[in-house]
């Protein structure tokens, strides 16, 4: 069945060029999460959005970045002003979160290359 | 396609016993692997990884064994604590990161 999909799968940018990362569920996932992994470090959380809830914007590196999630399923994570150190796979993941079971389904990843 | 597996969604462990939450993987291309935890609405975090180069890597009541002629790994908790009650993630890595969909573990006092 259809998973967690996200686009592009590669980004190749310009230092202080703004990008834009899509990322769509899994339809009825009620929980979305955006995540980037760095060269050779682990995951590092970056925003959260549950429900009709206002998001959970806590991991954010800076405000150069922002998300959205319209009508509770698409998200675009927006990155302002690129600088090299963006550069990552940024990972989107969705789940029912039941407060039972949050099973994350992870998409492919988008690598952003911040030349 | 999933990449990664994680079969059992869930798991219930009596406190002082054993954990043991395990992940199969396909590619064998992938050259490390890693395990992470997760509590509701948050960010999982690091917890435990293992390179392709060794079958066991410990760490005080984790430790990560790796088979890779099966293609298998596993997180070994002992003993169990009711604090590490959360969903464990298990990752693989080539290039990109490869999860898995999670396993909840319930530690019961």
């Amino acid at each position: 069945g259809a998973g967690v999909s996200q686009s592009p799968s590669n980004k190749v940018t310009e230092k202080g060029k703004d990008v834009e990362l899509r990322c769509d569920p899994i339809s009825g996932h009620t929980a979305l999460y955006w995540y980037r992994q760095s060269l050779g470090q682990g995951l590092e959380f970056l925003i959260y959005f549950q429900g009709n809830s206002a998001p959970d914007k806590s991991g954010l590196p800076s405000d150069r970045f922002s998300a959205e999630r319209t009508g509770g399923s698409v998200s675009t994570l927006t990155i302002q002003r690129t600088q090299q150190e963006d550069s990552a796979v940024y990972l989107c993941a969705s789940s029912f979160y039941s407060g039972e079971t949050d099973t994350q389904y992870f998409g492919p990843g988008t690598r952003l290359t911040v030349l | 396609d999933q990449q990664v597996k994680q079969n059992s969604p869930s798991l219930s462990v009596q406190e002082g016993r054993i954990s043991i939450l395990n992940c199969d993987y396909t590619n064998s291309m992938f050259d490390y692997f890693l395990w992470y935890k997760k509590y509701p609405a948050e960010g999982p975090t690091f917890l435990i990884s293992i390179s392709s180069i060794k079958d066991k890597n410990e760490d005080g009541r984790f430790t990560v064994f790796l088979n890779k002629s099966a293609k298998h790994l596993s997180l070994h908790i002992v003993p169990s604590q009711p604090g590490d009650s959360a969903v464990y993630f298990c990752a693989s890595q080539a290039n990109n990161l490869f999860f898995g969909t999670g396993t909840r573990l319930t530690v019961i006092p």
